[in-house]
C-alpha cells in the first residue's frame, strides 16, 4: 500500500515564525501536492510538483513556498506564519506523468495553529 | 474553469436506509470524477472514480456512484447505511486536456448515520 507520511500531526507556532511542513511518500510517485482544508471551503490547492525541483502554483500560493529536492519528499514552507494560516494541511501524491486519471493518496494531515 | 458543487453541508440518514450524497460539476471538456472520504482526524481516502465507460461505478465499502452527463452529476450512493459510514465526503473533478491538470474538490458533505 502507498504510504504518505507528514512530519507532525499537530503544530503550534507563533506569528512571524518560519514553519516547515514535511511530506514523504514511499511509492516513487512523480506528482505531489499540498492542500489546506478549512471548514466550508473544502480542499484548496497551495502548490504541486510533478518532478524533482519542479513546482507549480495552485489556487492559493500566497504566503507559502515549497521545496522538492528528492522525489519522495515535498516540503511546504511558511516564511512568516500568520494567524490566517491556521488550518489543516494535507499532502498527497499520485503516480504517472500526467496524473489525470490517478487517484491521490493523502497523508494524515497536520493541524497547524498560529498564535 | 472547472468547478464542483456539493449542495448539502450535512446529510442525516438512519442506519439501514439508503443514502445519497450529491455532487454536480462544471467543466469544459470530458470530466474525470472522484469521491473521497475523510474520517475524523484522518487524511482523505479514495472511494471510487469515473473515467469512462459504464456510468455506474462501484467502489470501496459498498459505495457506488452514477455519472449523469446530461445533468452533470455524480451522486454517491449506498443501498444500506452503516453507522461507520459517518464521515466527511468530498467530490472532485479533473478535466482531460493533454497536459497536467490539477483536481478541484468540492466543499464536502458531512454524512451522519443515526443508529
Amino acid at each position: 500500500d502507498v504510504k504518505v507520511t507528514q512530519s507532525s500531526r499537530y503544530l503550534v507556532k507563533r506569528t512571524g515564525e518560519k514553519v516547515f511542513l514535511e511530506c514523504v511518500q514511499d511509492m516513487d510517485h512523480e506528482n505531489m501536492f499540498w492542500y489546506r482544508q478549512d471548514p466550508g471551503l473544502g480542499l484548496r490547492l497551495i502548490y504541486f510538483s510533478y518532478d524533482v525541483k519542479m513546482k507549480e502554483k495552485g489556487d492559493i500560493p500566497e504566503g507559502y513556498s515549497v521545496s522538492r529536492e528528492k522525489k519522495e519528499r515535498f516540503s511546504l514552507i511558511l516564511e512568516s506564519a500568520s494567524t490566517n494560516q491556521t488550518s489543516m494541511y494535507l499532502c498527497a501524491s499520485t503516480s504517472g506523468l500526467a496524473g489525470i486519471t490517478d487517484t491521490q493518496y493523502f497523508g494524515p494531515g497536520t493541524r497547524l495553529t498560529v498564535l | 474553469a472547472q468547478s464542483v458543487a456539493q449542495p448539502e453541508d450535512q446529510v442525516n440518514v438512519a442506519e439501514g436506509n439508503p443514502l445519497t450524497v450529491k455532487c454536480t460539476y462544471s467543466v469544459s471538456g470530458n470530466p474525470y470524477l472522484f469521491w473521497y472520504v475523510q474520517y475524523p482526524n484522518r487524511g482523505l481516502q479514495f472511494l471510487l472514480k469515473y473515467i469512462t465507460g459504464d456510468n455506474l461505478v462501484k467502489g470501496s465499502y459498498g459505495f457506488e456512484a452514477e455519472f449523469n452527463k446530461s445533468q452533470t452529476s455524480f451522486h454517491l450512493k449506498k443501498p444500506s447505511a452503516l453507522v461507520s459510514d459517518s464521515a466527511l465526503y468530498f467530490c472532485a473533478v479533473r478535466v482531460h486536456s493533454g497536459g497536467y491538470q490539477k483536481v478541484t474538490f468540492g466543499t464536502g458533505t458531512k454524512l451522519q448515520v443515526i443508529p
